[in-house]
């Protein structure tokens, strides 16, 4: 069964630095999301990505965030400095074209400590 | 603001029986509404979804109830197996303006004793 990857499955990193989270979408889905999830809390939408360029994004999405589908399979999450509050689960996910805009395929998602 | 919300944190059920998570919504313009599955460890799992022109929706041992008047959403979950302990979220989605995201309530730990 196709499913979204991402790597890796937990990022260290010192506040102020950069991070790269990386996700292949299953290879026919043409919509392409990013979540996050702080531990214990409740899945929140941060952006959401179609034909190269950002259709949607949140509160939570300010300039620190960047999004880039540098190829034709990967889909990336760049925060520039992060802080210590980023520190969380990020889930991507992404939707078959013509589908329901629900049925969203999760990957595993990336756990995020930042110290 | 406008949030999507669960009533209890916490549901504990025995195997075999069946099982009724509710939500609470309060964004009346929402198109879809929908379950998800979340196992620990993994991201979340689709499971079922209505649109909002509808009251009732059925999947395998699944049924998602929507009342709109009181704008309140079920999962009921039938014939409850070890595999259905996991934590459910609902969530909806608004599409006007080119929206695409979906909000997510708090979820309920569902948990299947033997």
């Amino acid at each position: 069964e196709p499913e979204v990857t991402q790597t890796p499955s937990h990022q260290v990193t010192q506040m102020g630095q950069e991070v790269i989270l990386r996700c292949v979408p299953i290879s026919n889905h043409l919509y392409f999301y990013w979540y996050r999830q702080i531990l214990g809390q409740k899945v929140e939408f941060l952006v959401s990505f179609y034909n190269n360029e950002i259709s949607e994004k949140s509160e939570i999405f300010d300039d620190q965030f960047s999004v880039e589908r540098p190829d034709g399979s990967n889909f990336t999450l760049k925060i520039r400095s992060t802080k210590l509050e980023d520190s969380a689960m990020y889930f991507c996910a992404s939707r078959a074209p013509g589908r329901s805009n629900t049925e969203a395929f999760f990957g595993q998602g990336t756990r995020l400590t930042v110290v | 603001g406008e949030s999507v919300g669960l009533h209890l944190p916490t549901l504990s059920v025995q195997e075999g029986d069946n099982s009724i998570i509710n939500c609470a919504y309060s964004n009346s313009a929402s198109d879809y509404f929908i379950w998800y599955k979340q196992e620990s460890g993994k991201g979340p799992q689709f499971i079922i979804d209505i649109r909002s022109n509808m009251d009732k929706r059925q999947g395998q041992r699944v049924t998602v109830l929507l009342n709109k008047t009181v704008k309140h959403l079920s999962l009921q979950i039938a014939a409850t197996q070890p595999g259905d302990s996991a934590v459910y979220f609902c969530a909806e989605q608004y599409s006007g303006g080119g929206a695409d995201g979906l909000t997510f309530g708090k979820g309920t730990h569902l948990i299947i004793q033997p």
